[in-house]
């Protein structure tokens, strides 16, 4: 079984401040996707970022990007700028790597990201 | 970018009644769909993984009688909730698979009564 624990229920931060939202995971896999979704008030969740664990560099995406440990099974986000409407649940996901590539994904608890102006 | 749509959007229903809510890919072909159910402030779980043309494989935990999915076309899963009761209520989202992505729908929202 794998599992994605995310230890921050709430965070707020400034607006244009920078902040960091924590993410760890357990996977027997060697190969595995981890990703980061946005879930605002109208529920629709929305890709922010995604990792191959197989890579090195960490993945960024505008002012998103991640610090992945791959030994500490580690995944945290930092959202740079932070702007209003950044605010919204933020859910840390981990896929393992199939060959048929058919497999759902594990989602962390959430944290809830105030941006305060 | 691919679009997944949901119906309803949402749906009140009496205890003891079905309810049926589809996922439909409308750009694209999606061989596999998933459906996760989120309650109020919590997490996604994951429900069952529906395959066109096979039967779709459960979570642990989660009754396939009572969750009864269909994925009858490249397009189209549905997610029947049969004899629905008050704990079934919740927010329901299917997930459409193209190629290694992942794509969501804007969920269901069910209550019943």
């Amino acid at each position: 079984a794998q599992t994605v624990t995310q230890s921050q229920p709430e965070m707020s931060v400034q607006e244009a401040e920078t902040v960091t939202l924590s993410c760890t995971y357990d996977t027997s896999e060697s190969d595995y996707y981890l990703f980061w979704y946005k879930q605002p008030p109208s529920r629709q969740m929305i890709l922010v970022i995604r990792q191959e664990a197989y890579k090195q560099q960490n993945a960024t995406e505008n002012r998103f990007s991640v610090n992945f440990q791959k030994a500490a099974k580690s995944f945290s986000l930092k959202i740079s700028d932070s702007q209003l409407g950044d605010a919204a649940m933020y859910f840390c996901a981990l896929r393992k790597y199939s060959g048929g590539g058919a497999d759902g994904l594990t989602f962390g608890k959430g944290t809830h990201l105030i941006i305060q102006p | 970018g691919a679009v997944v749509s949901q119906h309803p959007s949402w749906v009140i229903c009496k205890s003891g009644t079905s309810v049926k809510i589809e996922c439909r890919s409308l750009d694209f072909q999606a061989t596999t769909m998933f459906w996760y159910r989120q309650f109020p402030k919590q997490s996604l779980m994951l429900m069952a993984t529906s395959n066109e043309g096979s039967k779709a494989t459960y979570e642990q935990g989660v009754e396939k009688d009572k969750f009864l999915i269909n994925h009858a076309s490249l397009t189209l899963s549905t997610l029947t909730v049969t004899s629905a009761h008050p704990e079934d209520s919740s927010f329901y989202i299917c997930s459409a698979r193209i190629r290694d992505y992942r794509f969501f729908g804007p969920g269901t929202r069910l209550t019943v009564l």
